[in-house]
């Protein structure tokens, strides 16, 4: 199946500092990608949808200036947690569409865990 | 909006026991119905899938079949193992809506040797 994977895999910051996580897919393109946010044993909320040459779209209470997301080629995805603060703490996945196959499978990324001190 | 109910755990089972971990949904279209697996310390894995009414999904020992008319997709295995303990998500993902994922809230299982 389709492949994606996020880099870094884990990251710890100081608080203040701004992170980057990458999502790629390997071996397909997508022109939507999604990010989700898992905060220790709950479930995956969706934080905003990652389009491709044009400005994400964000759900409804997600900061858009704080969660800078890029779409800058059809095969990455970056977003961007400005000036974290401890309570960003948590685990961001990234999911993406193989549009080419007509199917409405996501293939999720490994996640990365964010831990801000 | 869509959204994904699905049962409260933990739930804590003995080797070979039947598991059924129930879900229904609701959705304004004709949503596809996923079950997704997250082991500790990992990511999302796709257990199984179906697209469309009475589809049945199987993957590994489990099922789950999309009844439309109870808006519903029950996991079921007839004989748990110690490592299928794990968290599992019910989803749905429409194409009227853009092909977001909404998960439900997760369930946890626990198989005891």
């Amino acid at each position: 199946g389709a492949v994606v994977s996020q880099h870094p895999s884990r990251v710890i910051c100081k608080s203040g500092t701004s992170v980057k996580i990458e999502c790629r897919s390997l071996d397909f393109q997508a022109t939507t990608m999604f990010w989700y946010r898992q905060f220790p044993k709950q479930s995956l909320m969706l934080m905003a949808t990652s389009n491709e040459g044009s400005k994400a779209t964000y759900e409804q209470g997600v900061e858009k200036d704080k969660f800078l997301i890029n779409h800058a080629s059809l095969t990455l995805s970056t977003l961007t947690v400005t000036s974290a603060h401890p309570e960003d703490s948590s685990f961001y996945i990234c999911s993406a569409r193989d549009e080419g196959q007509g199917s409405d499978e996501q293939f999720f990324g490994p996640g990365t865990r964010l831990t801000v001190l | 909006g869509d959204s994904v109910t699905q049962m409260e755990g933990p739930v804590t089972l003995s080797e070979e026991a039947f598991l059924t971990i129930n879900c229904t949904y609701t959705a304004t279209g004709y949503p596809s119905l996923f079950w997704y697996v997250q082991y500790p310390g990992e990511g999302l894995q796709l257990l199984l899938k179906a697209t469309k009414a009475d589809d049945k999904g199987s993957n590994k020992g489990f099922e789950a079949t999309y009844r439309k008319e109870t808006t519903s997709f029950h996991l079921e295995k007839g004989s748990v193992q110690v490592s299928d303990s794990a968290v599992y998500f019910c989803a749905l993902s429409d194409r009227g809506g853009g092909f977001k994922t909404i998960f439900g809230a997760g369930t946890r299982l626990f198989v005891k040797a």
